[in-house]
């Protein structure tokens, strides 16, 4: 079975800290995503990845940047936390070809920023 | 951009009833997948469907691509608790390097 799991469940930060979100899938797929969760706003994609040290812009970059070194790690980070960047967020990954292929979704970060 | 609207955003119903979510797109898909995420839990990969008037079923969900591949629904016979959550319908962005989500419809069923 995949297996993508995510650094932590639960995460209090400050405003104006810097925070990293990591993600690791164990199957060897190429893409991967970066998504955050609000309520009645569904998911929206921030950033994804379909090679090691290539990364795009998804619908909503803005106050994110995303890392990439190793395949099966990728990594979301908030340069300077705000309020508005509370959220559910969720990592997934899929076999090249993103479009058509299964999204593996992790199990979230729940992050509060205070 | 592109987007898909999936209605209803709730919908609450009595164990043993019917329920039935609604994905339309302005455009032409490829193809159609469909998510359900438990509540406290993460999105599961349902389906995908990819044909022109295709109908599949798991069990009591029926899941259905229309003729012209712009809109799909999922239907569940008689409800139960178990089917509590949020079900997404998601569709190839235009590049076909991303999906794109419905915002959901969130199922509630009381005993």
């Amino acid at each position: 079975d995949v297996k993508v799991t995510q650094s932590s469940r639960y995460l209090v930060k400050r405003t104006g800290e810097k925070v990293f979100l990591e993600c690791v899938q164990d199957m060897d797929h190429e893409n991967m995503f970066w998504y955050r969760q609000d309520p009645g706003l569904g998911l929206r994609l921030i950033y994804f990845s379909y090679d090691v040290k290539m990364k795009e812009k998804g619908d909503i970059p803005e106050g994110y940047s995303v890392s990439r070194e190793k395949k099966e790690r990728f990594s979301l980070i908030l340069e300077s936390a705000s309020t508005n960047q509370t959220s559910m967020y969720l990592c997934a990954s899929t076999l090249a070809g993103a479009g058509q292929e299964t999204q593996y979704f992790g199990p979230g970060t729940r992050l509060l920023v205070l | 951009g592109q987007q898909v609207m999936q209605i209803p955003q709730y919908q609450h119903v009595q164990e043993g009833e019917d329920f039935t979510t609604y994905c339309n797109s302005s455009t032409t898909l490829s193809n159609i997948q469909w998510y359900k995420q438990r509540p406290g839990g993460h999105p599961v990969f349902l389906i995908q469907l990819v044909k022109s008037g295709e109908v599949k079923k798991q069990k009591r969900l029926t899941f259905q691509f229309g003729e012209a591949k712009k809109n799909s629904s999922l239907h569940i016979t008689a409800t139960q608790t178990t089917d509590v959550g949020t079900y997404f319908c998601a569709v190839t962005n235009q590049a076909g390097t991303a999906l794109i989500f419905g915002k959901g419809t969130t199922l509630s069923v009381s005993s």
